[in-house]
């Protein structure tokens, strides 16, 4: 299958944890990037890998990975984790390496 | 730091074509796959295609008949053309590093992708 699939809207208390899954056959495969998207702004990439934060990202972001599931975890939400959020994967189907996006969770941070 | 500076037309009409160009600056061109990405109003992200250093192109599927996607490596530079734009086309047009990489362990490999790096997007309407 050439799809991730994410749930369209999750909330959060603020400070507490939510997590948000991505989940996809090519998840078998290769692990999911994440990206955070405000309201206007480009994406912005918060883990990929294992459970790589590029610079800058803060350490209540971590990812994680089992079977055809991926994971954004980010514990003690903040009002500026409200956002969209997005995994991305490559799909192995056909005779080259696609890109495929999840269809992205809008968090709410109550 | 590297910056991705894109421009391009921003209104077009049915059956014109979309032309946008993607500058790199700073750090490496050679050692990335750069990416077009769009975003329709209100929708999610969907990849359009990408290129290497060496003018090596994947594009997505659904797109492939009207997209091509082209590298100036003497000015670090890549470009994206779309063919027959219809009201469907409109979204915003987002340009991307792609970095890879692979963990190894327990004798096989495990490869990952990241886009670590985009432009601020162009807005791209078709409207007659």
């Amino acid at each position: 299958s050439s799809e991730l699939t994410q749930d369209p809207a999750v909330s959060v208390a603020l400070g507490q944890t939510v997590r948000i899954t991505c989940q996809g056959d090519s998840l078998r495969s290769y692990y999911a990037s994440w990206y955070q998207q405000k309201p206007g702004q480009a994406p912005v990439l918060v883990i990929y890998g294992k459970n790589n934060r590029p610079s800058g990202i803060p350490d209540r972001f971590s990812g994680s990975s089992s079977g055809n599931t991926a994971s954004l975890t980010i514990t003690e939400a903040q009002a500026e984790d409200e956002a969209d959020y997005y995994c991305n994967s490559r799909d192995s189907s056909g005779n080259h390496l696609n890109v495929v996006f999840g269809g992205g969770t809008k968090l709410t941070v109550l | 730091q590297v910056q991705l500076q894109q421009w391009g037309a921003g209104l077009l009409k049915p059956s014109e074509t979309l032309s946008l160009t993607c500058a790199v600056y700073g750090g490496s061109f050679t050692n990335y796959y750069w990416s077009w990405i769009r975003q329709p109003p209100g929708k999610g992200l969907e990849w359009i295609g990408e290129i290497n250093h060496s003018g090596s192109t994947n594009y997505n599927p659904s797109l492939k008949s009207r997209v091509t996607i082209s590298v100036d490596t003497s000015k670090n530079q890549f470009s994206l053309k779309l063919t027959s734009v219809t009201a469907a086309d409109t979204a915003v047009y987002y340009c991307a590093r792609e970095g890879r990489s692979h963990y190894y362990g327990s004798g096989t490999y495990s490869y990952y992708y990241y886009m670590d790096v985009w432009g601020k997007g162009t807005t791209v309407t078709v409207s007659s």
